[in-house]
């Protein structure tokens, strides 16, 4: 079963770094996301990527991130200066569909420690 | 604004007992979808099933079945028979209908479930 796969499973980096978490999502999917889950609270969106551009982003996607699809199968998370509360398990996601219809697939999950 | 409320946090049952987790969700939209998802303790989210608003039908899967009830709001999931497998956090989502855009999910809070043997 074709699934999303996520690199690194868990990193732990120092505040003010920068991070780039990978996402290879499912190869015939045109709809990208980045969610985000802060240990023990619910899962929160962050963006959403179609057609090569960001479709929506929420509040928490501020300056410090941005996201690519450098090659046609990578999508990549990019956070410039780390800050403490970026800890979190960040899950990318893809679907067929952006109307609704599509079922989402998320990945694993890649967990970020910020000290 | 889309909102989806999970009022219990916590349940703890024992095994073969029937377990309902409920779900509550705000909406002005007139087409939306309604989605539980199963977080195990490894982390990853694991679908369970997309319902959209014009369709009242309950579901059943196997020992899971989930009631629809635009009337109130809920979307309730239901595990019968329940079984230590089942121990995980559910959560609930809700999402609108975007044209030409993707969807966003606004996810409940999440019901960590516990199933004791």
């Amino acid at each position: 079963e074709p699934e999303v796969t996520q690199t690194p499973s868990h990193q732990v980096t120092q505040m003010g770094q920068e991070v780039i978490l990978r996402c290879v999502p499912i190869s015939n999917h045109l709809y990208f996301y980045w969610y985000r889950q802060i240990l023990g609270q619910k899962v929160e969106f962050l963006v959403s990527f179609y057609n090569n551009e960001i479709s929506e982003k929420s509040e928490i996607f501020d300056d410090q991130f941005s996201v690519e699809r450098p090659d046609g199968s990578n999508f990549t998370l990019k956070i410039r200066s780390t800050k403490l509360e970026d800890s979190a398990m960040y899950f990318c996601a893809s679907s067929t569909s952006g109307s609704g219809t599509g079922e989402l697939f998320f990945g694993e999950g890649s967990r970020l420690t910020v000290l | 604004a889309q909102k989806v409320t999970q009022a219990q946090t916590e349940i703890s049952v024992v095994e073969k007992e029937d377990v309902t987790l409920d779900c509550v969700y705000e909406t002005r939209d007139t087409t939306y979808y309604l989605f539980w998802y199963k977080q195990p303790p490894s982390g990853e989210l694991v679908f369970l099933i997309r319902r959209n608003s014009f369709d009242e039908q309950n579901e059943i899967s196997g020992r899971y079945s989930w009631n629809f009830q635009k009337s109130t709001s809920s979307f309730n999931f239901t595990i019968t028979a329940s079984q230590v497998v089942d121990s995980a956090v559910y959560f609930c989502a809700l999402s609108g209908l975007i044209i030409q855009g993707a969807q966003k999910l606004v996810f409940g809070q999440g019901t960590r479930l516990t199933i004791n043997p």
